[in-house]
């Protein structure tokens, strides 16, 4: 595609519930990344992949945080049993370099209620 | 622990009226420094790299400079579709993969 897809563009979510956000990348990009935007706030890191290997999930907020690229292409971030606090934008995106021009999606805003 | 501060939170600018936004950081190793747009609702997107100190980046009404701490973005008289939030990233050799993020100056240019 032209750009970096994410899907959904909005989830609400009952406490407890698990939900999966999807990214798209631009094709042929081998970096992928995940960021996590509260409303007022800059972009915190999640998680990076190179192709399929997660390199760095340092930023990963807990273990009911999920993330996966298996082909090294499309990748999904899981959040089971959601809490209030996961509110936020999630942010998806891709490089054709390591250290480069970062082309963002548009993000899945998630509400938990 | 590398650090990204920029500042002024908020800045509301006559159309026209020059300014300049601050990104200031602290970083073990700077391998790249990032200035990016964000509209509301939207993904950031790219405007410039600046990888050394006095380097120098132009874009239309946008100029980005870096010195050994900071990095400024300068707007020349700007126009309200300029108004967005600018976000400033760094990139280090402290041996993770991850880009850190300042909070980002809210720009709102009044016509």
């Amino acid at each position: 595609g032209a750009g970096v897809s994410q899907s959904p563009r909005y989830k609400v979510a009952k406490r407890g519930q698990d939900v999966a956000l999807r990214c798209d990348p631009i094709s042929g990009h081998v970096s992928l990344f995940w960021y996590q935007q509260a409303l007022g706030q800059g972009p915190e890191f999640l998680t990076y992949f190179q192709n399929e290997a997660q390199l760095d999930k340092s930023g990963l907020p807990s273990d009911r945080f999920f993330a996966e690229r298996p082909e090294g292409s499309v990748s999904t971030l899981k959040i089971q049993r959601t809490q209030q606090e996961d509110s936020a934008v999630y942010l998806c995106a891709s490089s054709d370099k390591r250290i480069g021009e970062l082309f963002f999606g548009e993000g899945s805003r998630l509400t938990v209620l | 622990e590398d650090q990204v501060t920029q500042s002024p939170e908020a800045l509301r600018l006559q159309e026209g009226e020059s300014s300049s936004l601050n990104c200031s950081y602290t970083v073990s190793g700077l391998r790249g420094l990032f200035w990016y747009r964000q509209d509301p609702g939207k993904g950031p997107e790219f405007l410039f790299t600046l990888y050394s100190a006095g380097e120098e980046k132009e874009k239309e009404r946008l100029k980005a400079t870096l010195t050994k701490k900071e990095s400024f973005l300068h707007i020349t008289a700007p126009k309200p579709e300029d108004s967005a939030t600018y976000l400033c990233a760094v990139y280090s050799t402290s041996g993770t993969y991850k880009y850190i993020f300042g909070t980002g100056t809210r720009l709102k240019v009044l016509a």
